[in-house]
């Protein structure tokens, strides 16, 4: 149980074009999911707070308008991730808690953007 | 600032050994921790939660906990080369609903 899936699992891109990656729990619900970011060799960074239904919560430092994040049911949230830049190149990470009183996250496998 | 913070190695250790990877944290308010495998090039996988003082045992792992130390470690008995990774503790500080992730330590199990 507690499988998360991603889509895509790679993505490549020219500067300027958006991308949209898909989080999906299959075998749950998930009222809150997260959206990392990992560079090379560090650690994971959270980037957002996505509750169903609701705004998302973002961490000090992303930009809102950049990184749009949807979370319309509770099995799929979505990051876009607007007017990519070389720098935007990633391993972009979800994870979902299950419901209320569930705190542990289940992550999916990740999705690998690279901006040319 | 909440901080996790974890020796980033490599902690090498021969096939067989047990492996002891260390962690702590800065919010005192803190109560539920785990730790995650992560392995070259993939996500995080969860091994293990724990949540109260003490240890907890599952399978070759033990995860213990200190909390007046501020404190949580992971054992792995028996270690083997596939255990080889990046071992993420992670603590979700009270009041919050998300975790805060240490940086990672780096286990290397040589045959």
């Amino acid at each position: 149980g507690a499988v998360v899936s991603q889509h895509p699992s790679w993505v490549i891109c020219k500067s300027g074009t958006s991308v949209k990656i898909e989080c999906r729990s299959l075998d749950f619900q998930a009222t809150t999911m997260f959206w990392y970011r990992q560079f090379p060799k560090q650690s994971l960074m959270l980037m957002a707070t996505s509750n169903e239904g609701s705004k998302a919560t973002y961490e000090q430092g992303v930009e809102k308008d950049k990184f749009l994040i949807n979370h319309a049911s509770l099995t799929l949230s979505t990051l876009t991730v607007t007017s990519a830049h070389p720098e935007d190149s990633s391993f972009y990470i979800c994870s979902a808690s299950q419901l209320a009183g569930q705190e542990t996250q289940y992550f999916g496998p990740g999705t690998r953007l690279l901006v040319l | 600032q909440k901080e996790v913070e974890q020796n980033s190695g490599p902690l090498s250790v021969p096939e067989g050994a047990i492996a002891s990877l260390n962690c702590t944290y800065s919010d005192r308010g803190s109560q539920s921790f785990f730790w995650y495998r992560q392995y070259s090039g993939k996500s995080p996988e969860l091994i293990m939660s724990i949540y109260s003082n003490g240890d907890k045992e599952d399978g070759r792992f033990t995860a213990q906990l200190n909390k007046a130390s501020q404190y949580v470690s992971l054992l792995i008995r028996d270690s083997q080369p596939s255990d080889s990774a990046t071992y993420l503790c992670a603590v979700r500080p009270g009041g919050y609903n998300k975790l805060i992730f240490g940086a990672g330590t780096r286990l290397a199990v040589h045959p």
